[in-house]
């Protein structure tokens, strides 16, 4: 079965510190993977998304990820985070079989201090 | 706002209660998901609308529960004789044909069950 691993759970920097979220999913096959972002008190938001194409994929918000199929990893970066980035971040993956269903990562946690 | 809405944010109900949700997708998104968050853990799948029709349901879904999308528009999740166990964030989440592959979710409906 298809599944998302994050390998931190919980993440804390300083500002303007850079930030790197690991993420590795198990599937051989083709995939589409997402990161998505939760601020304090919203909604879940996609941040970015990978479809095909160049492995290194921009979003919204200065982050950007990269996708390396030999490692099974879509890895998260933002050069400089800012206090506004503190929020939950789920990696996720397109499960096969069709419906577009996403399947999560546990999340990490970012805690940005001033 | 013209985002995916739920109602209630909110429950609280005792064991053994039926307790029911609803989701209002985006307008004229024909594709509505239900996934299920509990603490520490990413949201997971619950069941998938395409216009009126179940299309997907996830061995999550016991028998106790039961979704619903009539006339293709709002969804309803029922859940029947609840159990402590089923404490977590209820999500809703929908897509348009053409953009299939974003999910835009809504704020989601946090039960609690003592």
């Amino acid at each position: 079965a298809q599944s998302v691993s994050q390998h931190n759970h919980h993440v804390i920097l300083s500002e303007a510190a850079s930030l790197e979220l690991g993420c590795n999913y198990s599937y051989g096959g083709t995939v589409n993977l997402f990161w998505y972002v939760q601020y304090p008190g919203q909604h879940l938001q996609l941040l970015l998304k990978y479809f095909s194409g160049d492995p290194l994929v921009k979003g919204i918000k200065g982050f950007e990820a990269e996708f390396i199929k030999s490692k099974f990893s879509f890895n998260l970066r933002k050069p400089s985070v800012q206090w506004s980035d503190t929020a939950e971040y789920f990696c996720a993956v397109f499960a096969s079989g069709g419906y577009n269903k996403l399947i999560f990562g546990a999340g990490t946690r970012l805690a940005v201090h001033p | 706002d013209t985002g995916v809405s739920q109602d209630p944010r909110h429950k609280i109900t005792k064991r053994g209660q039926n307790v029911t949700f609803r989701c209002d997708p985006i307008s004229e998104h024909n594709r509505l998901y239900w996934y299920r968050q509990t603490l520490g853990q990413g949201p997971e799948f619950l069941t998938y609308f395409q216009n009126e029709a179940q299309l997907e349901k996830s061995r999550l879904l016991s028998d106790r529960f039961s979704a619903e999308r009539p006339k293709g528009s709002f969804s309803t999740l029922e859940i029947q004789r609840t159990e402590q166990g089923d404490s977590a964030m209820y999500l809703c989440a929908s897509s348009s044909r053409e953009g299939a592959y974003e999910q835009y979710f809504g704020p989601g409906t946090r039960l609690t069950v003592t």
